[in-house]
């Protein structure tokens, strides 16, 4: 059974470029979360999508957005990069959406912005 | 206030030797509670998860969870080199897959 597999792996922009990550989740979870991870803040909520709508979203700018689509496969885009941007960005799928499912992380997608 | 704080350690413990690690929450009304292991430059993945007050055991692994002191731990037994991890704590609200990280905890087991 295939995991959860993003793409790219790694990629560098320069300020005010803009960036879109693909994920694609476990076969049969609908659900799938983005979580960004940088040394000092740890692991920080972006958004969940399940079935193709936005359940919650964390606390980030506007540029930050995301969607699914009718596969639960899931993008994410962040416009106008800024250097602190830079960190590994982590999907999860889950079979569902709510409080006592297991997430299945993929290997994340590093973003450098210079 | 953060929603979940853990020691960042280095925590470092002889092989053979029990690892407690330590998690607090600040939402009492917090639902849910797991523990996940990231290797370095890997993704983090599922030790164990609990959901109400008490142990519970799998394998060398025993989570403990106290609701009224907003406390969960992780006592890792016979301790060997390849749990050398971060530990990372998350915790639930109910609301979704919205979950709240600690910073980690950093084990070292020394041979």
């Amino acid at each position: 059974k295939a995991g959860v597999t993003q793409t790219p792996r790694y990629l560098i922009k320069t300020r005010g470029q803009q960036v879109t990550l693909s994920c694609s989740p476990i076969s049969g979870h609908r659900s799938v979360s983005w979580y960004q991870q940088t040394p000092g803040q740890g692991l920080q909520f972006l958004f969940e999508y399940f079935s193709e709508t936005q359940r919650n979203k964390g606390n980030f700018p506007g540029r930050f957005s995301g969607r699914q689509f009718s596969n639960s496969r899931s993008e994410m885009n962040v416009s106008t990069l800024e250097l602190g941007d830079s960190a590994l960005y982590l999907c999860a799928s889950s079979l569902a959406s709510g409080g006592a499912n297991v997430l299945t992380f993929g290997a994340g997608s590093r973003l450098t912005v210079l | 206030q953060k929603e979940v704080e853990q020691n960042s350690g280095p925590l470092s413990v002889p092989e053979g030797a029990i690892a407690s690690l330590n998690c607090t929450y600040s939402d009492r009304g917090s639902q849910s509670f797991f523990w996940y292991r990231q290797y370095s430059g890997k993704s983090p993945e599922l030790i164990m998860s609990i959901y109400s007050n008490g142990d519970k055991e799998d394998g060398r692994f025993t989570a403990q969870l106290n609701k009224a002191s907003q406390y969960v731990s992780l006592l890792i037994r016979d301790s060997q080199p390849s749990d050398s991890a971060t530990y990372l704590c998350a915790v639930n609200k109910g609301t979704g897959n919205q979950f709240y990280f600690g910073t980690g905890t950093s084990l070292t087991v020394i041979p």
